[in-house]
């Protein structure tokens, strides 16, 4: 394990459904990230978090809510998503900018 | 915004071969470099880092890492690689804030090596 804890590893969800993808991290770290892993594409910061303080939401649709409720969780709360946005969902934390650990990642499917 | 460029996508190498790996980047200020890799069902794990100091940089698994800033580069390189080092690389960059604080990793498309036996 990398001390980023994410669940579940694989969400199946239709178009209309409700979710949430959880982070939790054990590091003491002070800064969280959500990212999107999809083929074909860079991998694709989404949303930041500093002290629990959202800093950046890079133009992510409304589909997409991010809370962080303290340093050492985050999720990720789907509603009405569409089929391009399957892919492979990461988290990570960060002490400020120095080191980055990444958890394995919640495998979505939207049918 | 920051940018990188990952110029090979596919690399297919035998074992004992040398490798490089290109990546470059655009950002006008000062930033942080990273290199990570991605084995097949795993998660993304840190192979070095670049803050300061020696540009030429170690990490795990003998791999090494050399910025040089007239070139924007920071190519990661072994002198011989084994079947084990399949997978996928990307290179990252981030800004370097000297009073701290959150920024997130801009990453490059990543290059799938494989490694014949």
């Amino acid at each position: 394990e990398t001390g980023v804890t994410q669940t579940p590893r694989h969400l199946v969800m239709g178009m209309t459904n409700k979710k949430s993808l959880k982070c939790e991290q054990h590091l003491g770290h002070n800064a969280m990230y959500w990212y999107k892993q999809s083929a074909k594409k860079p991998l694709e910061l989404m949303f930041v978090y500093s002290l629990e303080e959202r800093v950046e939401n890079n133009s992510v649709p409304s589909r997409f809510s991010p809370e962080c409720p303290n340093s050492s969780h985050l999720f990720l709360h789907l509603h009405t998503l569409q089929p391009e946005d399957s892919a492979l969902y990461l988290c990570a934390s960060s002490q400020d900018t120095y080191g980055y650990t990444f958890g394995s990642g919640t495998r979505l499917t939207v049918v | 915004a920051q940018s990188v460029s990952q110029h090979n996508h596919h690399v297919i190498l035998s074992e004992a071969a040398s490798l490089e790996l290109g990546c470059n980047y655009s950002y006008g200020g000062t930033v942080n470099l990273f290199w990570y890799v991605q084995y097949p069902g795993q998660h993304l794990q840190l192979l070095l880092k670049y803050f300061s100091g020696d540009p030429l940089v170690k990490g795990i698994k003998g791999f090494e890492a050399e910025f040089i800033k007239s070139k924007f580069s920071f190519n990661l390189r072994k002198p011989s690689v084994q079947w084990s080092d399949t997978a996928e690389y990307f290179c990252a960059v981030n800004r370097a804030y000297s009073g701290g604080g959150a920024d997130g990793l801009t990453f490059g498309k990543g290059t799938h090596l494989i490694i014949q036996p």
